[in-house]
Order: C-alpha cells, then structure tokens, then sequence
C-alpha cells in the first residue's frame, strides 16, 4: 500500500494570501494525483487531476505541481470562499488513497 | 447535466441491513465505473469500492471486503452499498463517484450529494 503524508494539516490564512499544501507518497506515483475541496456539509469537489491539470470551472488561483512523491496545491491568493478543507488523493495504485485533509481556516 | 442522486439518510439499529442507491442521469451509467467514499464524522475521506455497471466487475478495498457489498443494476441507472449488519462503527457520511475517465484507476470528478448512515441503539 502506498501511505501518504499531507500537511500541515491545519493552515490558518488571510484573504489575499498565497497558501501551498503538500502530500508527499512513500513511493513514487508519477502524476497520478488529484486534489479535492470540500465544505463544510458538501460533497468534495474536483480541483485538479493529473497532477497540474486544473478541472474545469475551477478558478486559476488554484495550481498543483509535482511528481513521483511530492506534490504541492497552491493558491496563489486566497479568497474568502476557499476557506474549506483540501485533500489529496492518489490513483496510481489500488485503493485510491486519500491524504488526512488540509483545513484552511481564517487567520 | 451529468449527476448523482443519492437516497436519503438513513437511521439504522446496529445488527440491521440497509442498501443506499446512487442513480446516475446525463450520461451512459455503463461506460464509467462508480465508486463509494466513506466519511465517518469530523474524518477524512476512504475509498470503499468500486464497479463497472456495464458488468458488474467489482474491486474492493482491503479494509472494507467482506463488510459490505456494492452492486448496480443498470437497467435503472443505479450503484448501491449494502450490509447485512450494520455496526455502530458504520455511522457516517457515504458517497458515491464518478471517475474523470472509463478507468477504476482516476479521479472523481462528479459526486453525488452523500448519503449520511446513523446505526444507533
């Protein structure tokens, strides 16, 4: 099984900051990675697959890099919706893991 | 408009069975697989299963073969999760996904709205 590591898992942030969170793998995955918001009583919502392929309708702020074990979500200046809690997700290997959740809170 | 509509919550006694539905509308319900994704309160996110309606082909995840069953019948558009007995253990929020591609092995990029499950005495 592959074990990820997400952090931190706790960011507090301002409105117009610029926040990265990081999943890192146990072995490498290649660009097999997604990253998902979810608020508070919602399902989880698609923001990037592929590792930097941004899904659609998902606003440009939001940006993934990475591969093979590191991988870094970036949002280049939050805003007052994003406050929400992020996870990762990797499907290179059966089961398709998910990281422990990043929740990003106001500062 | 591709979507999951899932049934409602459901309050249950431990040791009793219960089958949640997820119905799939705006797209062809027997080309994608659809999975399941547990989230047990104030948790995070764990991957269930997942199955092919075109065939039934069904993979489980270790940490839940044997606890529960997913299915679909795709006469109706609809995947279900199933138990026997139900434990307190199984109190959460469940949902059902879709992948990005034809593939078992993907993102989800379209969910239904959850299904919250409460197993109480």
């Amino acid at each position: 099984a592959i074990w990820m590591t997400q952090s931190p898992s706790l960011l507090s942030a301002s409105t117009g900051d610029r926040v990265t969170i990081s999943c890192r793998m146990s072995q490498g995955i290649s660009s097999y990675l997604a990253w998902y918001q979810q608020k508070p009583g919602k399902a989880p919502e698609l923001l990037i697959y592929a590792a930097s392929t941004l899904q659609s309708g998902v606003p440009s702020r939001f940006s993934g890099s990475g591969s093979g074990t590191d991988f870094t979500l970036t949002i280049s200046c939050l805003q007052s919706e994003d406050f929400a809690t992020y996870y990762c997700q990797q499907y290179y290997s059966f089961p398709g893991t998910f990281g422990q959740g990043t929740k990003v809170e106001i500062k | 408009e591709v979507q999951l509509v899932q049934s409602g919550a459901e309050v249950k006694k431990p040791g009793e069975s219960l089958k949640i539905s997820c119905k799939g509308s705006g797209y062809s319900f027997t080309s994608y697989w659809i999975g399941w994704v547990r989230q047990m309160p104030g948790k995070g996110l764990e991957w269930m299963g997942i199955i092919y309606p075109g065939d039934s082909d069904t993979r489980y995840s270790p940490s839940f073969q044997g606890q529960v069953t997913i299915s679909a019948d795709k006469s109706i558009s609809t995947a279900y999760l199933q138990w026997s007995s139900l434990k307190a253990s199984d109190t959460a929020m469940y949902y059902c996904a879709r992948p990005v591609a034809a593939s078992p092995y993907d993102a989800f990029d379209i969910w239904g709205q959850g299904t919250m499950v409460t197993v109480s005495s």
